[in-house]
């Protein structure tokens, strides 16, 4: 079974703060993905990631792919209120094109 | 732009009734259609998915069914149901094959009594 293990569980911090957030697997992927969710709404994708090794940037996030594609993580810099929300890793379930597999979240909330 | 619109957005149901929440999608044909369910604040965990008209896919034996009458049409059904089916539902469509990319839509907060 592929499993997405999300570290830590939850995360609050004060506005301006760095912080990562961490997505494990014991697994291969061929790609992971980032999505974030807020109260009452459904997860908006941020980032896909392909490339062993690869770093994407999104404004003040940074998203790494492991170099093995077995973990990704997600740095932000200078956290703020707007950050706060469900940050989700998502990878193809059983290598399949068709099905997603989520690990269990982290909460970050950024206190102003 | 692709569009996908759950209802309701949320229901009290008592334990034993039935239930039905739909989702359509506009702006695309023949996509795959999926159904999550999360837990407070937790991981989503996939129910079903389809690739077509009448072709459902089950990922998890439970009180719950779902259909596909129409290419951009997808409905979560229970005949009778529990306390243990309370949760926050997704309905989601993929975009072109291989792409995995998801587009969620805004959910259904179903709280059975």
């Amino acid at each position: 079974t592929q499993l997405l293990e999300q570290s830590p569980q939850f995360l609050s911090i004060q506005e301006g703060e760095n912080l990562t957030v961490y997505c494990n697997s014991s697994s291969v992927f061929s790609s992971l993905q980032w999505y974030r969710q807020e109260p009452g709404e459904g997860p908006v994708l941020l980032v896909t990631v392909v490339t062993g090794g690869e770093v994407k940037k999104l404004k003040r996030l940074t998203f790494q792919f492991g170099d093995a594609r077995k973990d990704s993580s997600l740095h932000i810099t200078a956290a703020q209120p707007g950050d706060t929300g469900l940050y989700l890793c998502a990878g193809p379930f059983r290598g399949s094109a068709r099905q997603l597999t989520f690990g269990s979240g982290t909460q970050l909330t950024v206190l102003p | 732009s692709q569009t996908i619109h759950q209802w309701p957005a949320t229901l009290v149901q008592p334990v034993g009734s039935p239930l039905s929440l739909e989702c359509t999608v506009e702006g695309t044909s023949n996509p795959n259609l999926y159904w999550y369910r999360q837990a407070a604040g937790r991981g989503l965990q996939l129910l079903f998915y389809s690739v077509g008209i009448g072709q459902i896919s089950s990922e998890v034996p439970q009180n719950l069914s779902a259909s596909r009458p129409q290419d951009r049409q997808f409905i979560l059904s229970s005949k009778k149901l529990l306390l243990s089916d309370s949760g926050f539902y997704l309905c989601a469509w993929g975009g072109d094959a291989g792409a995995n990319v998801l587009t969620f839509g805004a959910g259904s907060r179903l709280t059975v009594l």
